[in-house]
């Protein structure tokens, strides 16, 4: 069964550093999501990524955030100077028509 | 303001026992209203996805229910096992014209005891 997969699983970094969450999207399915969710609290999206360009962005995706769909397979997260409050686990999804999968995401711990 | 409100916050369960969850929603317009089930540090995994016009949907030992008109949605276990201890969200989708919206609520966290 075909799954949307992210690598790393865990990433640990310094407060102002830059880091780059990335995922494998199911491959023909053409809509990309990033979600994030704060330990204890509900998942939050963060922004949808249509025909290589955001479609629609949260207030939580802010400068310091932005995607990239760098070729066919991959769909990355860039975050470019990490603050403590980035700490969470950050899930990314796709979708075809219209059911949306989503991915084991990646616990982001900021230090 | 689209919201999806769930309940209990939390739920302690022996297992082979049967537990309904609930979620209240306001969202408009409405497309369709998900079920997930997450396990601690993954991701969700769908259980069940149902449109305006299905009252009920199972999925194994999962069964859940919606009346748009009083936008109310269960989930109802049947008699569960261990691995059943996870946290239950309801999702509902907010699907308009150039866009897709997900409304999630803060979950349920069963505990399923021997």
């Amino acid at each position: 069964e075909p799954e949307v997969t992210q690598t790393p699983s865990h990433q640990v970094t310094q407060m102002g550093q830059e880091v780059i969450l990335r995922c494998v999207p199911i491959s023909n399915h053409l809509y990309f999501y990033w979600y994030r969710q704060i330990l204890g609290q509900k998942v939050e999206f963060l922004v949808s990524f249509y025909n290589n360009e955001i479609s629609e962005k949260s207030e939580i995706f802010d400068d310091q955030f932005s995607v990239e769909r760098p070729d066919g397979s991959n769909f990355t997260l860039k975050i470019r100077s990490t603050k403590l409050e980035d700490s969470a686990m950050y899930f990314c999804a796709s979708r075809g028509f219209n059911e949306q999968f989503f991915g084991p995401g990646t616990r982001l711990t900021v230090l | 303001k689209n919201q999806v409100e769930q309940s209990p916050q939390s739920l302690i369960i022996l297992e082979g026992k049967n537990c309904t969850l609930q979620c209240n929603y306001t969202v408009s317009p409405f497309s369709n209203l998900r079920w997930y089930k997450q396990d601690t540090g993954r991701g969700p995994v769908s259980l069940t996805i149902m449109t305006f016009s299905e009252n009920t949907k199972s999925n194994g030992r999962y069964t859940a229910t919606l009346d748009a008109d009083t936008k109310q949605s269960s989930l109802h276990i049947t008699a569960s096992q261990l691995s059943d201890s996870a946290s239950y969200i309801c999702v509902v989708i907010n699907l308009f014209t150039g866009g897709f919206k997900t409304i999630f609520g803060a979950g349920t966290r069963l505990f399923v005891k021997a």
